[in-house]
């Protein structure tokens, strides 16, 4: 595609549900990024993908999140149980993932826990 | 391990006054790659530029300027002739080569720039 797309733009779930967070990269990118960003704070590394492996799942905040991508394309982040401090916006970005490429974003999905 | 510090978290200027945003970084591998972007208020991360670790010349684009130092670990950005547009939360960040392509980024400069 044209750009990074994240659906949905915007997420409410009540405390306790699961959620899934989706990512469509720039079509032939390898690298793959999710990052978190609370409400006037910097971006959280969660995880990254370099085709379908993440090397580094250093960033998870807890066993309650995990992601996969599948033919190295889509990725999903999925946060089960949700908590009130989950709430954020979450950004994804992909790359060519060879030669430093820059990274791409996306608009992001803002998630609200209630 | 790789680090990013900006250490400004906040600057406020008047429109025409120029201002740079200090980032300094902190890496092993020899090649590495640095880059800034901007977050306007509607929340959208916009790529500005990118550098490599062999090219130290500075980069001019417009307003715009990079000066990218080995010696001092530093990747500074310097807006000249300031504009409310430019208000923003800068963020600068880094790929080092032997990270894979793991992008880290500082914690941001929110630049408020006054009419």
């Amino acid at each position: 595609g044209a750009g990074v797309s994240q659906s949905p733009s915007n997420k409410v779930t009540e405390k306790g549900k699961d959620v899934e967070l989706r990512c469509d990269p720039i079509s032939g990118h390898t690298a793959l990024y999710w990052y978190r960003q609370s409400l006037g704070q910097g971006l959280e590394f969660l995880i990254y993908f370099q085709g379908n492996s993440a090397p580094d799942k250093s960033g998870l905040p807890s066993d309650r999140f995990s992601a996969e991508r599948t033919g190295g394309s889509v990725s999903t982040l999925t946060i089960q149980r949700t908590q009130q401090e989950d709430s954020a916006v979450y950004l994804c970005a992909s790359s060519k993932g060879e030669g430093g490429g820059e990274a791409f974003f996306g608009q992001g999905t803002r998630l609200t826990v209630v | 391990a790789q680090k990013v510090t900006q250490a400004q978290t906040e600057i406020s200027v008047v429109e025409k006054e120029d201002v740079t945003l200090d980032c300094v970084y902190e890496t092993r591998d020899t090649t590495y790659y640095l880059f800034w972007y901007k977050q306007p208020p509607s929340g959208e991360l916009v790529f500005l530029i990118r550098r490599n670790s062999f090219d130290e010349q500075n980069e001019i684009s417009g307003r715009y300027s990079w000066n990218f130092q080995k010696s001092t670990s530093s990747f500074n950005f310097t807006i000249t002739a300031s504009q409310v547009v430019d208000s923003a939360v800068y963020f600068c960040a880094l790929m080092g080569r032997n990270a894979g392509n793991m992008l880290t980024f500082g914690g941001g400069t929110r630049l408020m720039v006054k009419p």
